[in-house]
C-alpha cells in the first residue's frame, strides 16, 4: 500500500467550478506540503501545513492530522490551474518528503 | 540569484558515462533536496543536506549516485556508469531556516541515457 494516496488520479473541470483534491497517508507526519507542477515541469510550492487551515488568493489547504488526511480546494477554477497537484508529507522529524501520485487537473474555459 | 539554478538543462549521455548536475541554491538557504522524477512518474527523494549537518542518503537508489555540497552553496549530483534506467529529470530545491518548510524548486536537469 502506498503511504500516500491522492483522489482523484485525474480531474476534469469547467472554468468557474469549485475542486477538491484528496490526499490520505499512512506515516506519522511533522508537516504537508501541496505542490503545482505546470505542463513544463516546473514546480511550485503551494502550502506547507502541520495543523487546521491555510488559505493564499483561491487556494484553500487544509490538514486534519488525527485522521491523516489534507484536501487542496481552488474555489473559481481558471484554465491557468491546470496542472499535476502532489500532496507530500514530510516523515516525522525528518525533512524528507514522501511524494503521492499527483492529480492531474484540467480547468475547460 | 534569485531562484534555484540547475545546470545543463538538458544531457543526452551514453549508457556506462560518468554524469554531473549542478544545483545552485537561492542565496542564504541552508538546506537543499535532490528529487528524481522518472517519466510518468512522482516524484522520489534522493539526498537532502541541512547546513554542515550529515547528509540524509537514504535515496539514493545505487552507490552509482553520490552527491556533494559545499557548505551552505552549490551542489553536485554525480551519476556514475549511467544506465538508462536513470534517465529522468533530476530536480533540486531549497529552503531557508526564516520559512521552514518552504521549497523553492529549479526547473530541472533532464538527463536522457541512451
Amino acid at each position: 500500500k502506498n503511504e500516500v494516496e491522492q483522489s482523484p488520479q485525474n480531474l476534469t473541470a469547467q472554468e468557474g467550478e469549485f475542486i477538491t483534491i484528496n490526499c490520505s497517508y499512512s506515516v506519522g507526519i511533522s508537516a504537508l506540503h501541496w505542490l503545482q507542477q505546470h505542463p513544463g515541469g516546473g514546480i511550485v510550492s503551494l502550502f506547507m501545513l502541520s495543523s487546521g487551515k491555510k488559505k493564499h488568493g483561491r487556494l484553500i489547504a487544509t490538514i486534519n492530522i488525527q485522521e491523516k488526511h489534507s484536501s487542496l480546494h481552488i474555489t473559481a477554477s481558471h484554465p491557468r490551474d491546470s496542472a499535476v497537484y502532489i500532496c507530500a508529507p514530510s516523515k516525522g522529524g525528518s525533512e524528507k518528503l514522501v511524494f503521492g501520485k499527483g492529480t492531474k487537473l484540467t480547468v475547460n474555459p | 540569484g534569485a531562484g534555484v539554478s540547475q545546470s545543463p538543462s538538458n544531457k543526452v549521455t551514453e549508457k556506462g558515462k560518468d554524469v554531473e548536475l549542478r544545483c545552485d541554491p537561492i542565496s542564504g538557504h541552508t538546506a537543499l533536496y535532490w528529487y528524481r522524477q522518472r517519466l510518468g512518474q512522482g516524484l522520489e527523494f534522493l539526498i537532502y543536506f541541512q547546513g554542515n549537518s550529515a547528509p540524509d542518503k537514504s535515496g539514493l537508489p545505487s552507490d552509482r549516485f553520490s552527491a556533494e555540497r559545499t557548505g551552505e552553496s552549490v551542489s553536485t549530483l554525480t551519476i556514475q556508469r549511467t544506465q538508462q534506467e536513470d534517465s529522468a529529470v533530476y530536480l533540486c530545491a531549497s529552503s531557508s531556516w526564516t520559512v521552514p518548510g518552504e521549497l523553492f524548486f529549479g526547473e530541472g536537469s533532464r538527463l536522457t541515457v541512451l
